[in-house]
């Protein structure tokens, strides 16, 4: 079955410091990978997908196929950046896209 | 420069109530979805609907009811309320499957007492 998994709730660092938000899927195809994030009072949105190997606001992520992981990581943290973060997998030419339970980034001052 | 508008923001239904929440979208996008995101959990796929007059169930779609009769809407109907539909929803749109965006509304979030 298909799953993506986010095995942090939340995610506490201090600005400055160096971020990594773990996401871990299954699946037995080819899959398309996207982190949305979320902030305060905001709708959930685009961060960045894999395909486009783009870096968004300093974050970026890298598909590892062999550890089935996709995880957003970014150098140093704002304060900017807490947000609600959500990994999402969609099947290759398929529209049912899957979330992970989410994570909450915290960056303290 | 709307995107998705979903209509109510908040509401409480009684057990046995129906309703329906709205969802518009002004980008011309064949997609169109709607998730249940319950406390701690990933959003879950409710209906989609690939274009005007064709939709299909996702993975909870117990409960529920969609319509799809033009490119802008595309409402979810509660019938017989129930405590277990207590979360928010959330529409979102896409321009095509796959690699495309999905561009979501602001939620409603949903309590059936």
């Amino acid at each position: 079955a298909q799953r993506v998994t986010q095995p942090e709730k939340l995610l506490s660092v201090f600005k400055g410091a160096p971020v990594e938000l773990k996401c871990n899927y299954s699946y037995s195809g080819s899959p398309e990978l996207f982190w949305y994030v979320q902030y305060s009072r905001q709708r959930l949105q685009l961060l960045l997908r894999h395909i486009s190997r783009e870096s968004i606001k300093g974050f970026t992520a890298d598909l590892n196929k062999g550890e089935t992981s996709f995880h957003l990581k970014k150098p140093f943290a704002q304060e900017e950046d807490s947000a609600m973060y959500y990994c999402a997998l969609t099947q290759t030419g398929g529209f049912k896209t899957i979330f992970g339970a989410g994570t909450r980034l915290f960056v303290k001052a | 420069n709307a995107g998705v508008t979903q209509t109510p923001k908040f509401r409480i239904l009684k057990i046995g109530q129906s309703m329906t929440l709205q969802c518009a979208q002004d980008m011309n996008h064949n997609y169109m979805y709607w998730y249940r995101q319950d406390p701690g959990m990933g959003l879950k796929l409710i209906y989609y609907s690939v274009g005007a007059g064709i939709t299909d169930k996702g993975e909870v779609p117990n409960g529920y009811n969609v319509s799809r009769s033009t490119t802008e809407d595309f409402p979810l109907r509660l019938e017989l309320a129930a405590p277990s539909q207590t979360s928010v929803y959330f529409c979102a749109s896409s321009r095509d499957r796959g690699q495309t965006e999905a561009f979501f509304g602001q939620g409603t979030r949903l309590t059936v007492v």
